[in-house]
């Protein structure tokens, strides 16, 4: 069936280090959704990439959508303590946009 | 409200027992969706509304899991004769619409303990 992964599954940064997360799809995509889950708490939506190659930045976080449209990073440059979390990518389930498949994530720590 | 409602927050059901779980989304929001949770792992797709209308139930687990939202407003996900691989959290989330750039907003999720 349909997966999504993402590596690495725990990736541990000094304060100031940067920090990627990578996302692969087993299908093409029609969208992809990227979500942070902090300790403790539920997902809170970060950004929708939709089209081939598309690039967006929300300050220090850029985010990367591949050509094929079955791959996707996530960046961040000079990791914060605040950016501790999990990471996770999401894309529709077959042509179901209501039926999202979430990767497993990328957990984050960072030491200060 | 302003953010997505979700109760109980926490609930502890023993084997066997019928429980149901409420979600009260952000108003006007027209998609509803519910989402499984164990730990360490990423949320797993049970079911998702348009308005009143259930489109998509295809990750309900088993016939003893049955959602609903009568009124295009609350939801309901009732798990029927709890087991105790339903101990899980799950998350509610609203969405404006099903399509375009609208993420989901999810509420703080109902932690499900199965002794």
């Amino acid at each position: 069936g349909q997966q999504v992964m993402q590596i690495p599954q725990y990736q541990h940064v000094q304060e100031g280090e940067d920090f990627t997360t990578y996302c692969n799809s087993s299908t093409t995509l029609s969208n992809i959704q990227w979500y942070k889950q902090r300790p403790g708490g539920h997902p809170v939506f970060l950004i929708q990439l939709v089209k081939s190659g598309e690039v967006k930045k929300q300050k220090r976080l850029t985010f990367q959508f591949g050509e094929a449209k079955k791959n996707s990073s996530l960046h961040i440059t000079a990791t914060q303590t605040t950016d501790v979390g999990t990471y996770f990518c999401a894309g529709p389930r077959g042509g179901s946009q209501g039926n999202l498949i979430f990767g497993k994530g990328t957990k984050l720590s960072v030491k200060p | 409200g302003a953010g997505v409602s979700q109760s109980p927050r926490y609930k502890v059901a023993k084997r066997g027992q019928d429980v149901a779980l409420r979600c009260d989304p952000i108003s006007g929001h027209v998609s509803l969706f519910w989402y499984q949770q164990a730990l360490g792992q990423g949320p797993e797709f049970l079911t998702y509304f348009q308005n009143e209308a259930q489109l998509d139930k295809s990750g309900l687990p088993s016939d003893r899991f049955f959602a609903e939202r009568p009124e295009g407003s609350v939801s309901t996900l009732k798990i029927q004769r709890t087991q105790q691989e339903d101990s899980a959290v799950y998350l509610c989330a609203s969405s404006l619409r099903d399509r375009g750039p609208y993420g989901y907003t999810f509420g703080s999720g109902t932690r499900l303990t199965v002794v």
